[in-house]
Order: C-alpha cells, then structure tokens, then sequence
C-alpha cells in the first residue's frame, strides 16, 4: 500500500525555536491532514490542505501542500512547552476512497524550558 | 465540535476474555472508524462503517468484528482476545462527502494478560 515517510522521528528543540518537520511519499496525495497526540490521547486534528500549493496557518502553525502533491510540512513558530507530542501527517492517496487516510510514524516533538 | 467518546480510557482482560469496545459521536457523522497504534507501526486502520449496520474490512480485520446498529455509535468486538491484541485503540468518525478529516476519541489502552 501506499507510504508515507514522515521525519524527522524525534526531535529535541529549545523552547522559542522554529520547528519544522515533513512528510514525503513516492505517489501522489489529494488530501494532506496535521495530527498532534499527547501521551495518553487520541489525535487532535490541527490542519487540512485540500489543494496543490496551498498554505494554511493555524495560530504559531503553518502546513503546506506540496506542489508535487506528493509531499507536506508543518511548521510551528516561537515553540513553547504546551508543543510537546507526537506530530503525525495523513494523507488520502490519489485513487482512493474519500475515507482512506495513509498515516506517517510521526515526530516526536521534545521542548526544553 | 466533533466530540468522539470511547467507553473506557484502560481495559485489562484476559486471554480468551471477548471484549467489547464502544464508541460514540455527536455529529451526526456517516463513517466511523476503528484503528489500532502501536509502537513503531503507526495507526492501522481495523474496521469502518459508512453507515448503520455497513462495515468494511480495512488492513488489519482479523480476530475482530463490529457492530452498528445506530449511526452515532460503533463498536469494535475482540471474540477471543490474545496477547498480540494489546495495543492502544482510536475511533474516528467522518461526515459524508469528498473532505477526509477524521475527528479521534482519546483512544482506549487494551492490555490482555
């Protein structure tokens, strides 16, 4: 099936710190979706890009849809210690049903004070 | 806001125990979902349903069963619950149409002894 090469796995920033972090696959997506997961929570669904190109910001958030379609990043501004958790990237690949979501390993965002 | 519940947050059953997890949303979604995470495998998706008494199998539907009777509530059954079972289980649920957000529950952590 179709993967998606989400990296950095880890990442260990000082807080007020850029961060940026992306997911990349060999096919081409239609949809890319943004998930936060805090230690013993389900995922919490920060961003959508529906279109090529597009840029959508979400407060110190910003994603973009690659012009490939077949890449994404997040960046988050200024970090601060409330960041902490576990990034994820979805995406629905080109042909597949409106319910499919391939989903990336992760990045595991570390802040310190 | 979407809100998705799940019945329990800790379970711990027994080899052979048929457990029964339960999940309700608010939204008057069409899909819902069921997913396993774990540990270097991402989430993998078990089960959907795009509407009462519909399901489909996804990747990994193999030693379990659902159930919807009623649109706002899905259940995912293990009949005979083994060891490799422990995991952590996310719901999910969608409304109808070409967006791809999926909205998680907080997830329930299945241990079986």
């Amino acid at each position: 099936g179709q993967q998606l090469n989400q990296s950095p796995q880890s990442m260990f920033i000082q807080e007020g710190e850029d961060v940026s972090m992306n997911c990349t696959s060999s096919s081409i997506f239609n949809t890319w979706l943004w998930y936060k997961q805090e230690p013993g929570e389900g995922p919490v669904l920060l961003i959508a890009l529906y279109k090529a190109g597009e840029l959508t910001s979400n407060g110190r958030l910003t994603a973009q849809f690659g012009i490939t379609r077949k890449d994404s990043f997040l960046n988050i501004s200024a970090s601060i210690p409330s960041d902490v958790g576990i990034y994820f990237c979805a995406g629905q690949p080109s042909g597949a049903g409106s319910y499919q979501l391939t989903f990336g390993k992760g990045t595991k965002l570390s802040v310190i004070p | 806001d979407v809100k998705v519940t799940q019945s329990s947050r800790y379970l711990v059953k027994r080899t052979g125990e048929k457990v029964f997890l339960e999940c309700v949303q608010d939204m008057d979604h069409e899909n819902m979902f069921w997913y396993r995470q774990d540990p270097g495998l991402g989430l993998r998706l078990i089960y959907f349903s795009y509407d009462v008494k519909m399901k489909e199998k996804g990747d990994i539907p193999e030693g379990y069963s659902v159930s919807r009777e009623k649109k706002e509530r899905f259940s995912l059954i293990l009949e005979s619950a083994s060891t490799n079972q422990t995991s952590m289980y996310l719901c999910a649920s969608k409304d109808r149409g070409p967006y791809n957000e999926q909205f998680f529950g907080p997830g329930t952590r299945l241990t079986v002894l």
